[in-house]
């Protein structure tokens, strides 16, 4: 089953516009993660927000975390037609634990329109 | 440094056959972790090895085995294919195994069932 669920499923916006990406999880966890695929190829690792941290910035991206709330969002600031991907979040299945089977989310569709 | 390489890229297999597909990690990655991936869903979690030896199983019938190499290279087979097996077949690598370690994933094998 799925660990997260983003919101919303699918975002169109035009080159220059911020895109906002929220992701809900259901367990405690250490950190959360958010990935990039690009259509039929890999994930691509963008940021990792530990659980002790409230918000994290990476170049465009910043990502806020509330635990009480158990929800993270993903901001990406003037966003380019090269951004155009799905986003997922991800958090490890076992807290704490020895291995790292990452629970995905459904993932957000973004479209970044020229 | 080459990422992690996946092979093969596609491939077409008939109902009741089987597949192998092999998996490179980045060089110093000691944990490998595939994942399945079906259109329009997250990545599922299948299996996880760290120094070839199994660290975690995803809900996922015993078709599906894998296995992993002195060179910490993997491969995954399933057996007596069903159409729903029909998926990118993601493999990720990471330095160790554990809630801390992100994944570096490659382009993924694309089966197709007929």
């Amino acid at each position: 089953s799925q660990q997260g669920e983003e919101d919303p499923q699918a975002l169109s916006i035009q080159e220059g516009e911020n895109a906002t990406m929220n992701c809900s999880y259901k367990t405690s966890i250490n950190n959360l993660q958010w990935y990039r695929q690009n259509s039929g190829r890999g994930l691509v690792h963008l940021i990792l927000i530990r659980s002790n941290e409230r918000e994290k910035h990476s170049g465009r991206l910043r990502v806020t975390l509330d635990t009480s709330k158990k929800s993270s969002s993903l901001l990406i600031t003037a966003s380019r037609a090269a951004d155009t991907a799905s986003y997922f979040c991800a958090t490890y299945s076992n807290y704490g634990g020895a291995t790292n089977k990452l629970i995905f989310g459904t993932g957000t569709l973004l479209a970044v329109q020229p | 440094d080459a990422g992690v390489t996946q092979s093969p890229t596609h491939l077409i297999k008939t109902r009741g056959q089987q597949v192998t597909l092999r998996c490179s990690p980045i060089s110093g990655h000691k944990s490998v972790s595939w994942y399945q991936q079906v259109l329009g869903q997250g990545p599922q979690f299948i299996f996880q090895y760290y120094e070839k030896e199994e660290r975690g199983r995803g809900n996922f019938p015993d078709r599906f085995s894998a296995r992993q190499f002195p060179n910490y290279s993997s491969e995954l087979n399933v057996n007596a294919l069903l159409l729903g097996d029909s998926a990118l077949y993601l493999c990720a690598s990471s330095l160790a195994s554990g809630n801390n370690s992100p994944l570096h994933f490659g382009n993924g094998t694309r089966l197709t069932v007929t």
